[in-house]
């Protein structure tokens, strides 16, 4: 089982609706989190940390759920510019090693 | 803030020789940074982490007499491909925090290596 999951998509979203997306992680003992964002054949970027009482950046928005393993991300009034694909890592342990999920495939359009 | 630097950005190599890619903190000191992996459509996958002044941890599955690594200085690791190969050719990305207790990780640019 993959330490970190989620759905691949495509998410196809209209220009300007809501779109939100989930990611589970299996290590229990996972102490933090983030979303990145990875535009195609480019490095990942940072979007934003996850904090366990949820946080909001802009149109964004992130949620953690530590009792059912989970982390969300909302994107409110999509952009065009917001077509991307989105990671959802997991810090394991102590070091700092990160787990990325595989990335869920968002697409706005006009 | 922080600011990593990948070098080179993309490399074409025949079958048999080696590549070396620069990752380097430009404005921090990094103690630790990391070496990633990512095949088209797939995650990021780390390989290993390197540890200024001393050796690097290798995940499981990477073979480290292939995928030399040296971190010789505060501020820059390099990652050697030796004998690469076909199956070889793939994104290879770096990173390191400024400060790992916000786990903030800046990646470099990502090097394309295509083994010919």
């Amino acid at each position: 089982r993959k330490e970190v999951e989620q759905d691949p998509g495509p998410f196809n979203v209209p220009e300007g609706a809501t779109v939100a997306f989930n990611c589970t992680y299996s290590n229990s003992a996972s102490q933090s989190f983030f979303w990145y964002r990875q535009d195609c054949r480019k490095e990942p970027k940072l979007l934003m940390s996850v904090y366990s009482s949820g946080n909001e950046d802009g149109r964004f928005t992130a949620q953690l759920n530590r009792a059912s393993q989970y982390i969300s991300l909302l994107i409110r009034d999509s952009k065009l510019s917001d077509s991307a694909t989105y990671l959802c890592v997991a810090v394991t342990d102590s070091w700092g090693k990160l787990q990325f999920g595989a990335g869920t495939q968002v697409v706005v359009t006009p | 803030g922080a600011v990593v630097s990948q070098h080179p950005s993309r490399v074409i190599c025949k079958s048999g020789t080696s590549v070396k890619i620069e990752c380097r903190s430009l404005d921090f000191q990094a103690t630790t940074m990391f070496w990633y992996r990512q095949f088209p459509k797939q995650s990021l996958m780390l390989m290993a982490t390197s540890n200024e002044g001393s050796k690097a941890t290798y995940e499981q599955g990477v073979e480290k007499d292939k995928f030399l690594i040296n971190h010789a200085s505060l501020t820059l690791s390099t990652l050697t491909v030796t004998s690469a190969h076909p199956e070889d050719s793939s994104f290879y990305i770096c990173s390191a925090s400024l400060n790992r207790a916000n786990y903030g990780y800046t990646f470099g640019s990502g090097t394309r290596l295509t083994v010919v």
